[in-house]
């Protein structure tokens, strides 16, 4: 079954500091894998895509990097905010979905404190 | 533009009442889609459009109605609402042999009791 599990659930840090989310899959073969950012009370925002090709992305202080070897993919925050709070999602499209069959994890929710 | 907009931003609704959510977006987008998200899960489908008159089931479509008579609009029909359908709705879209970027919009939050 294709899934896509996310860690940690939940993660504190302190302002300015970096911090790093995990998002492993089992789908397989796939066309793309996205991270998008929720503030609570709003729709996901895209962050990233990265094609089944591609090792890294950066979106200013956040950097993605996919091993599709492993099936894993983490985000990279770097120098926190107090408006990073928000839960990050991971997504992956499999090849033969289209643009229909998005299978999204749980999310990470992240907590930025002064 | 406005990107995706949502109505309404909250309802409360009866049990076996119905209602519409709305849902239009002014970027000419081929692809929309209706996902529902639940506390502690991912979204889940409900219902997605390739087009004007084109629309297909999702991973949960049970007690609902999508149509999509304009590019620009794809409401979502809830028929005899259960505590079940509890949940936050979004709305999103999406321009196929793009950048794959989908455009979600500020959703609806849903009470059934």
């Amino acid at each position: 079954k294709n899934q896509v599990e996310q860690s940690p659930q939940s993660l504190i840090i302190l302002e300015g500091k970096n911090c790093t989310l995990q998002c492993n899959y089992t789908v397989s073969p796939f066309s793309n894998l996205r991270w998008y950012k929720q503030d609570t009370g709003r729709g996901p925002v895209s962050l990233t895509i990265m094609t089944f090709s591609e090792n890294t992305k950066s979106n200013g202080r956040y950097t993605a990097t996919l091993d599709a070897d492993t099936k894993q993919s983490s985000l990279h925050i770097t120098a926190s905010q107090l408006s990073d709070s928000a839960s990050y999602i991971c997504v992956v499209s499999p090849f033969s979905g289209g643009y229909n069959k998005l299978i999204f994890g749980a999310g990470t929710r992240l907590a930025v404190h002064p | 533009n406005a990107g995706v907009t949502q109505t309404p931003k909250f309802r409360i609704l009866k049990i076996g009442q119905s209602m519409t959510l709305q849902c239009t977006q002014d970027m000419n987008h081929n692809y929309m889609y209706w996902y529902r998200q639940d506390p502690g899960m991912g979204l889940k489908l409900i219902y997605y459009s390739v087009g004007a008159g084109i629309t297909d089931k999702g991973e949960v479509p049970n007690g609902y109605n999508v149509s999509r008579s304009t590019t620009e609009d794809f409401p979502l029909r809830l028929e005899l609402a259960a505590p079940s359908q509890t949940s936050v709705y979004f709305c999103a879209s999406l321009l196929s042999g793009g950048t794959y970027e989908q455009y979600f919009g500020p959703g609806t939050r849903l009470t059934v009791t």
